[in-house]
């Protein structure tokens, strides 16, 4: 079974620029979530969408993310305009069902350099 | 709320000596609690998880865990170490009845020299 799916593996952009970050999830999988990964604030949790429905996007930073889920198959976290500290490794990932039990599968992650 | 707190930044080790990544947690609620790892430039990985049951939970790798309800803790160990084990690990709590959060600590990176 394939993993979790993410493009790109790297982007660098420039500043203002629009960024498009890609994930696909596991198969059978209803629920997906989106990290990001810095070093000064480790892992955060952006929003996690269940059944393709948003449920918690509480950790999304400004109004410059957004995320969607058009199917349970796809989905993409959208930064519009890009800033120099919205460098970092993002990650998707996803877990079979909704409960707070249930091991999430990450993806290898996009890294992010904006200049 | 729930907060982690790893103790360690940085663990460094010789092969084949044991090991012990320090995990504390806070929360006003009951938690489920989890390991992952993550090796160099690859996402994280599930190493065990504590959901109930016996407080000693046994892993991939030969790593296994104590949850320990007094002390708010869930340390990760094992006994002999490879070099293969150089990764950085994450502890990581979510409430038993609540949303579908994981709240990760900051790390824990172990080198492993030979």
């Amino acid at each position: 079974d394939a993993g979790v799916i993410q493009s790109p593996r790297h982007e660098v952009t420039e500043m203002g620029q629009e960024v498009t970050l890609r994930c696909k999830p596991i198969s059978g999988h209803n629920s997906l979530f989106w990290y990001r990964q810095t070093m000064m604030r480790g892992l955060e949790l952006l929003i996690y969408f269940n059944n393709n429905v948003p449920i918690d996007d509480s950790g999304m930073p400004e109004d410059r993310f957004s995320a969607k889920m058009p199917n349970a198959s796809f989905s993409t976290l959208k930064i519009q305009p890009s800033e120099p500290r919205d460098s970092a490794v993002y990650f998707c990932a996803s877990s079979k069902t909704s409960g707070s039990r249930e091991t999430q599968y990450f993806g290898p992650g996009t890294r992010l350099l904006v200049l | 709320a729930q907060s982690v707190t790893q103790l360690d930044s940085q663990v460094p080790v010789f092969e084949e000596a044991p090991v012990e990544l320090r995990c504390n947690y806070s929360s006003s609620v009951s938690v489920y609690l989890f390991w992952y790892v993550q090796y160099p430039n690859q996402g994280l990985q599930l190493l065990l998880k504590y959901l109930s049951g016996s407080t000693l939970v046994k892993g991939i790798n030969g790593f296994e865990a104590e949850f320990n309800k007094s002390q708010t803790s869930f340390h990760l160990r094992k006994p002999s170490v490879h070099i293969s084990d150089t990764a950085e690990y994450f502890c990581a709590v979510s409430e038993r009845q609540g949303a579908q959060k994981l709240v990760f600590g900051q790390g824990t990176r172990l080198t492993i020299n030979p």
